[in-house]
C-alpha cells in the first residue's frame, strides 16, 4: 500500500534552516511528484511547493522563493523539503502529499516545525 | 492566483442532518481539478472527493460533490458522529495550488 512517512518534529532558532524528509513506499517514486504544504497552528492549509518525481522540476510558492529547496533521493524514494532563514511565522505542521493529477490521494502524517528563540 | 471562498465558516448541525458546504472560486475551475478534503484535529487531511464529484476510495456514499464553473458544493446527506470535522476545497488547476479557508462542521 502507498505510504508517506515523514521525519520527526524539529525545534529551530530564528535564522536557522530545517530539512524535512518524506519517505515513500508502495508505488514508483519517479511516476509522481510530491507536493508540500503547511498548516500554522489553528490555521488553514497553505501550499508550499512541488517537485516532479520524473525530472526533478520544481515549482515553489512565490512567498518562499529564495529560501526553499526541494530535493529527492530516488534510490530511497525519499523527498526532502529544506526551508532556510526561519522566522517565527514558519512555525507550522508541514505535510508532504503525492501529487496525483486530479487530487492528493496520499499524505504524510505531518512534521511539526517550531521556530523559537 | 485562484482564490477559493468557503461558506459558511461554521455549520452547527445534529447527527442525522444534512450538511451543505459551498466553495466559490474567483475564476473558472475545470471540474477535473476541484477536490474536497476532511481534516480532524491532529490528523492530516483526507481526500473525500476529487474531480468535483468522484468519491475517493473508501469514502461512504453519504458524501457527494457537485458543481461547475465557479460554484462547487459538498453535501453530506446524513451526518454521522465521525463527520464532525473541518472541510477544505482545493483547486489544482493552476499554480499556486490553493485551498479554501475551511468550513467547520460542529455538533449542535
Amino acid at each position: 500500500q502507498v505510504q508517506l512517512v515523514q521525519s520527526g518534529p524539529e525545534v529551530k532558532k530564528p535564522g536557522a534552516s530545517v530539512k524535512v524528509s518524506c519517505k515513500t513506499s508502495g508505488y514508483t517514486f519517479t511516476s509522481y511528484g510530491i507536493s508540500w504544504l503547511r498548516q500554522a497552528p489553528g490555521q488553514g492549509l497553505e501550499w508550499v511547493g512541488w517537485r516532479s518525481g520524473y525530472n526533478g522540476n520544481t515549482n515553489y510558492a512565490q512567498k518562499f522563493q529564495g529560501r526553499l529547496t526541494m530535493t529527492a533521493d530516488t534510490s530511497t524514494s525519499t523527498a526532502y523539503m529544506e526551508l532556510s532563514s526561519l522566522r517565527s511565522d514558519d512555525t507550522a505542521v508541514y505535510y508532504c502529499a503525492r501529487a496525483d493529477k486530479s487530487a492528493w490521494f496520499f499524505w504524510g502524517q505531518g512534521t511539526l516545525v517550531t521556530v523559537s528563540s | 492566483e485562484i482564490v477559493l471562498t468557503q461558506s459558511p465558516g461554521t455549520l452547527s448541525l445534529s447527527p442525522g442532518e444534512r450538511a451543505t458546504l459551498s466553495c466559490r472560486a474567483s475564476q473558472t475551475v475545470s471540474t477535473t481539478y476541484l477536490a474536497w478534503y476532511q481534516q480532524k484535529p491532529g490528523q492530516a487531511p483526507r481526500l473525500l472527493v476529487y474531480g468535483t464529484s468522484n468519491r475517493a476510495p473508501g469514502i461512504p456514499d453519504r458524501f457527494s460533490g457537485s458543481g461547475s464553473g465557479t460554484d462547487f458544493t459538498l453535501t453530506i446527506s446524513r451526518l454521522e458522529p465521525e463527520d464532525f470535522a473541518v472541510y477544505y476545497c482545493q483547486q489544482i488547476q493552476t499554480s499556486p495550488r490553493t485551498f479554501g479557508q475551511g468550513t467547520k462542521v460542529e455538533i449542535k
